[in-house]
């Protein structure tokens, strides 16, 4: 079973930040949240991963509360190319259980 | 950077035979490579972890006879379906990982779209 909870679906204007939040309340102290995202059809897409601190890069913003059992990433300025299912992974970074195991993701739809 | 690739994207084939679909990672040395499958509406199931050199580890429930993996080098990974029958009709995905930049990230490859007739 997938140790992240989200929510099913949500949506935003184009343009718009979108937030998409991620449960993680077991999360281990060896283990990083990632986020990846699957548009139809096609092979997960890595957007971002962090351990503790908050972390940017040109796609997005992974923002970790302080005691690490949730976070949400931030799409600055949503397109309608954003829409596809967003997965919440955490995982530890290595040794045997250093897989991604996929839960049912959220799915957000950018409207224009 | 940091690029999968696999081949072929699609494939169709007769009950029984087998298909072989490969992974490869482009840019950099994938020490660890992953298979996973997705059937219809559903999410990615990790079906077995392969590090370069040793045999594949695979998740419960999978065939390892059925579900051949090879990971002979830093660069490919094999997986062959033998004896294919309707129900792994399925889109296989791989995932690479390894070298300096991505040691902690997985990349994964565009997907493989298997239809057994």
């Amino acid at each position: 079973d997938a140790k992240t909870t989200q929510p099913p679906s949500m949506d935003c204007a184009e343009g718009r930040a979108a937030n998409l939040p991620c449960n993680h309340s077991t999360i281990s102290g060896n283990e990083y949240v990632y986020w990846y995202r699957q548009i139809h059809s096609q092979g997960p897409q890595y957007i971002i991963h962090g351990l503790k601190n908050n972390e940017t890069n040109e796609m997005a913003s992974l923002i970790i509360t302080e005691d690490r059992k949730s976070s949400t990433l931030i799409l600055p300025h949503a397109t309608l190319r954003d829409t596809a299912v967003y997965y919440c992974i955490v995982s530890p970074y290595t040794g045997a259980n250093s897989k991604l195991t996929f839960g049912k993701g959220i799915t957000l739809s950018v409207r224009p | 950077g940091a690029v999968v690739s696999q081949h072929p994207s699609w494939v169709i084939c007769k009950s029984g035979t087998s298909v072989k679909i490969e992974c490869r990672s482009l840019d950099f040395q994938a020490t660890t490579m992953f298979w996973y499958r997705q059937f219809p509406k559903q999410s990615l199931m990790l079906m077995a972890t392969s590090n370069e050199g040793s045999k594949a580890t695979y998740e419960q429930g999978v065939e390892k006879d059925k579900f051949l993996i090879n990971h002979a080098s830093l660069t490919l990974s094999t997986l062959t379906v033998t004896s294919a029958h309707p129900e792994d009709s399925s889109f296989y995905i791989c995932s690479a990982r390894g070298g300096l930049l991505t040691r902690e990230t997985q990349y994964f490859g565009p997907g493989t779209r298997l239809l057994v007739l």
